[in-house]
């Protein structure tokens, strides 16, 4: 079983604060990284798939950059929202199958 | 878009009873995966299956078998219900096998309370 933090495991920002957080996992055979949001109530949602070192890719306010040889990725919002409030899992890939290997997940709540 | 549909969003059943949770996706998608959520543990992968009547033992299989009978379904089967396995319970769909960079489509999920 891999070994995958994310840190922190909870935040609490208010509305307009920019924040960011980590997801740490092994670097050996790393072949993809996921994100996924997960709102209250909801399913989670794909955010990103990160495949090379030094990726970064943006959708609106929110960003991640990916560090393969370190094993590191990193999620960044800006001007955070109410609606932003969610879980934000990482999971990568390193096995080129099908698996992912979930973190713990980092909790977000945004306050109006 | 892709829809993964789980039989109940809550349900609470008993100390050893049989209990079946249904997952059915609309994409054709080859593989489905069962995860449990609980708190401060993130997702962890129970089973997956790649195609019919094949299936492969996650992280957490003890406990609980799976069965697929057609693509579009995959059930999670607690054979014996222990209180120990009330948690929230997840299914997932994604198209092709060997695949890392595929995203993984889920259900709502279903919380399961065992008393």
């Amino acid at each position: 079983i891999l070994n995958v933090e994310q840190s922190p495991q909870s935040l609490h920002v208010q509305e307009g604060d920019s924040t960011n957080f980590t997801c740490s996992f092994p670097s050996s055979n790393f072949y993809a990284l996921h994100w996924y949001r997960w709102e209250t109530a909801k399913s989670p949602k794909a955010l990103f798939v990160m495949t090379l070192n030094g990726d970064e890719k943006k959708k609106g306010r929110i960003s991640a950059t990916l560090n393969t040889k370190e094993g590191y990725s990193y999620l960044y919002i800006k001007g955070s929202q109410p609606e932003d409030s969610a879980t934000y899992l990482c999971a990568p890939n390193n096995n080129a199958g099908n698996m992912l290997t979930f973190g713990g997940g980092t909790r977000l709540m945004v306050k109006p | 878009d892709v829809k993964v549909t789980q039989s109940s969003r809550y349900l609470v059943k008993r100390t050893g009873e049989k209990v079946f949770l249904e997952c059915v996706q609309d994409m054709d998608h080859e593989n489905m995966f069962w995860y449990r959520q609980d708190p401060g543990l993130g997702l962890r992968l129970i089973y997956f299956s790649y195609d019919v009547k094949m299936k492969e033992k996650g992280d957490i299989p003890e406990g609980y078998s799976v069965s697929r009978e057609k693509k579009e379904r995959f059930s999670l089967i607690l054979e014996s219900a222990s209180t120990n396995q009330t948690s929230m319970y997840l299914c997932a769909s994604k198209p092709l096998s060997g695949t890392p960079v595929y995203e993984q489509y889920f259900g709502p999920g279903t919380r399961l309370t065992v008393t």
